[in-house]
C-alpha cells in the first residue's frame, strides 16, 4: 500500500515534443505529490510538487495534473528540451509516514535534438 | 546560498575497511536523512533524524550506522564496507513533513 508506481521506464522525446510521466498510489493518506529531477552524477532536485486540493499545478514548462478518485498524478513537460534529459522521480508523502518520502521507480527522459 | 554540502564527492575504499561520509546543511532544518541509491533505481532511505531522534528503516543492515553531533552535520557510517555497498549515498534535509532538499551526494567505490 506503500508503493507509488512509475511509468514509463524510459522515454525518448524529439526536441518540442510533450513529455508525460505517469504515477499510481494506492495509499489515500498520501497528501504531497513532489516531482525529482535528477541529472546523472547529482542529487535529485525539486522540481514542482502537488496537494490533493487541486487538480492541476504549472511552473513554466512543467504540468502536474492530478487525478484524486483515480490516485494518479502526471508530469507534463511542454516544448521539451535536450537539457530535460535527466531520470524523473515522483514522489508521495503522507502524516502516517512523517517525513519519509515514497519514490516512484524513475523515468529516464532522453530528449533528441 | 543555503544549501546541503556532502563531502567528499567521491570515497574510493578497500572491502572491509570503514568508512565515513558527511553531510553539512545551512538550512537549519530540524530533519536529516541518508538514502543509498543504486544505479538505475529510486534513492532508498537508510535511516533519518527528527533533531537528534533517530529512525532506522527496518531494511537498513546493521553495516550503517550515523550520528548527528549537532544540527548541521550528519555523519554515515559504513562499519565494513562490502562490494554490495557500492552506490551513491545522498543526504537530505527537511523541515517537518516540508520538502527535502538533497545534497549532490558522494559515490562510493568499494575495490
Amino acid at each position: 500500500q506503500q508503493q507509488v508506481k512509475q511509468s514509463p521506464q524510459s522515454l525518448i522525446v524529439q526536441k518540442g515534443g510533450i513529455s508525460i510521466i505517469n504515477c499510481a498510489y494506492e495509499n489515500t493518506a498520501f497528501d504531497y505529490f513532489p516531482w525529482y529531477q535528477q541529472f546523472p552524477g547529482k542529487g535529485p532536485a525539486l522540481l514542482i510538487a502537488i496537494r490533493p486540493d487541486v487538480s492541476e499545478k504549472k511552473e513554466g514548462r512543467f504540468t502536474i495534473s492530478f487525478n484524486k478518485s483515480a490516485k494518479q498524478f502526471s508530469l507534463h513537460i511542454m516544448d521539451s528540451q535536450p537539457g530535460d534529459s535527466a531520470t524523473y522521480f515522483c514522489a508521495a508523502r503522507g502524516e502516517t509516514s512523517g517525513s519519509r518520502l515514497t519514490f516512484g521507480e524513475g523515468t529516464q527522459l532522453t530528449v533528441n535534438p | 546560498d543555503a544549501m546541503v554540502i556532502q563531502n567528499p564527492r567521491y570515497q574510493v575504499t578497500q572491502f572491509g575497511k570503514p568508512v565515513t561520509l558527511s553531510c553539512s546543511q545551512t538550512l537549519n532544518h530540524n530533519v536529516m536523512y541518508w538514502y543509498q541509491q543504486k544505479s538505475s533505481q529510486a534513492p532508498k532511505l537508510l535511516f533519518h533524524y527528527y533533531d537528534k531522534d533517530f529512525n532506522n528503516e527496518a531494511d537498513t543492515p546493521d553495516n550503517f550506522q550515523s550520528r548527528r553531533p549537532n544540527t548541521s552535520f550528519c555523519f554515515l557510517d559504513i562499519r565494513s564496507p562490502g562490494l554490495g555497498d557500492a552506490a551513491m549515498y545522498l543526504c537530505a534535509t527537511s523541515r517537518m513533513q516540508e520538502t527535502q532538499y538533497f545534497g549532490p551526494g558522494t559515490r562510493l567505490l568499494v575495490l
